[in-house]
C-alpha cells in the first residue's frame, strides 16, 4: 500500500540555520502531498500542500516541491527561528468517494537553539 | 471564527469504563475523521464519516465506536474492549467532493489516560 517515509529526528539546529527535512513516498496513483506541523500539546496544522508533480507549496518561509521522478517532497526553510520548534509530519492523501485518507509519516521533531 | 473543537483536553478513565470524546466543527464540512497518535509515531485512522448517518472503519477501529447524527458532530467512544486506549486523539474534517477534499483540518486533540 501507499506509504510515507521521513527522516528520523530529533533534528537540532541553531537559529538562522538552513533546514531540510527529507520525505519520500510510495503511491500507486497521483496523491496530493502535505506537510503538517504540530506544536507541543496541540493538534496538527496544515503547513503547505502540493497537488501535482512540480507544484511547489510554500507558507511561512517553508517550501516543498512535489518531485514525481524521485517520489520526494522535502521540506526546506532558509533561516529557521526558535518558534519553528515543533514536530513536522509529511503526508499523502488518497482520495476516494467524498472523503480522503491521509497517510502520515512518523514525524520529525525539530528543535532550534537560540 | 470557523474551526474544530474537541473536548475535554485531558481525560482520565479507569480500566473497564467506556468514555466518549467530543468533536464539533462549524466549517460546514461533510467529511469527518478520528485519528489516534501514540508517542513518537504518526497518526492512524480509527473511523471516518462522509455524510450524516454514515461512517466507515479505518485502520484501527477495534474497540472504538462512533456516531454521526448531525453534520457538525462526530463523537468517538472508546470502549472497554480497546486494550491500550492511552493516546492522543485527533479529530479532523474536510470538504466532501471536489479538489479540496484531500485537505483535512484538525482539532486541538484530547489526551486520554487510562489509570
Amino acid at each position: 500500500g501507499d506509504s510515507v517515509t521521513q527522516m528520523e529526528g530529533p533534528v537540532t539546529l541553531s537559529e538562522e540555520a538552513f533546514l531540510t527535512i527529507n520525505c519520500t513516498y510510495t503511491a500507486t496513483g497521483y496523491p496530493s502531498l502535505f506537510w503538517y506541523v504540530q506544536y507541543p500539546g496541540e493538534g496538527l496544522q496544515l503547513l503547505l500542500k502540493a497537488t501535482k508533480a512540480d507544484d511547489k507549496g510554500s507558507n511561512k518561509g517553508f517550501e516543498a516541491t512535489y518531485r514525481k521522478e524521485t517520489t520526494s517532497f522535502h521540506l526546506e526553510k532558509g533561516s529557521v527561528q526558535v518558534s519553528d520548534s515543533a514536530v513536522y509530519f509529511c503526508a499523502l492523501s488518497e482520495r476516494y468517494s467524498s472523503a480522503s485518507k491521509i497517510i502520515f509519516g512518523s514525524g520529525t521533531r525539530l528543535s532550534i537553539r537560540p | 471564527d470557523g474551526g474544530i473543537t474537541q473536548s475535554p483536553k485531558y481525560l482520565f478513565r479507569k480500566e473497564g469504563q467506556n468514555v466518549t470524546l467530543s468533536c464539533e466543527q462549524n466549517l460546514n464540512h461533510d467529511a469527518m475523521y478520528w485519528y489516534r497518535q501514540d508517542p513518537g509515531q504518526g497518526l492512524r485512522l480509527i473511523y471516518y464519516s462522509q455524510i450524516v448517518n454514515d461512517f466507515q472503519k479505518g485502520d484501527i477501529a477495534e474497540g472504538y465506536s462512533v456516531s454521526r447524527e448531525k453534520k457538525e458532530s462526530f463523537p468517538l467512544t472508546v470502549t472497554s474492549a480497546q486494550k491500550n486506549p492511552t493516546a492522543f486523539y485527533l479529530c479532523a474534517s474536510s470538504i466532501a467532493g471536489g479538489p479540496s477534499t484531500d485537505t483535512q483540518y484538525f482539532g486541538p486533540g484530547t489526551r486520554l489516560t487510562v489509570l
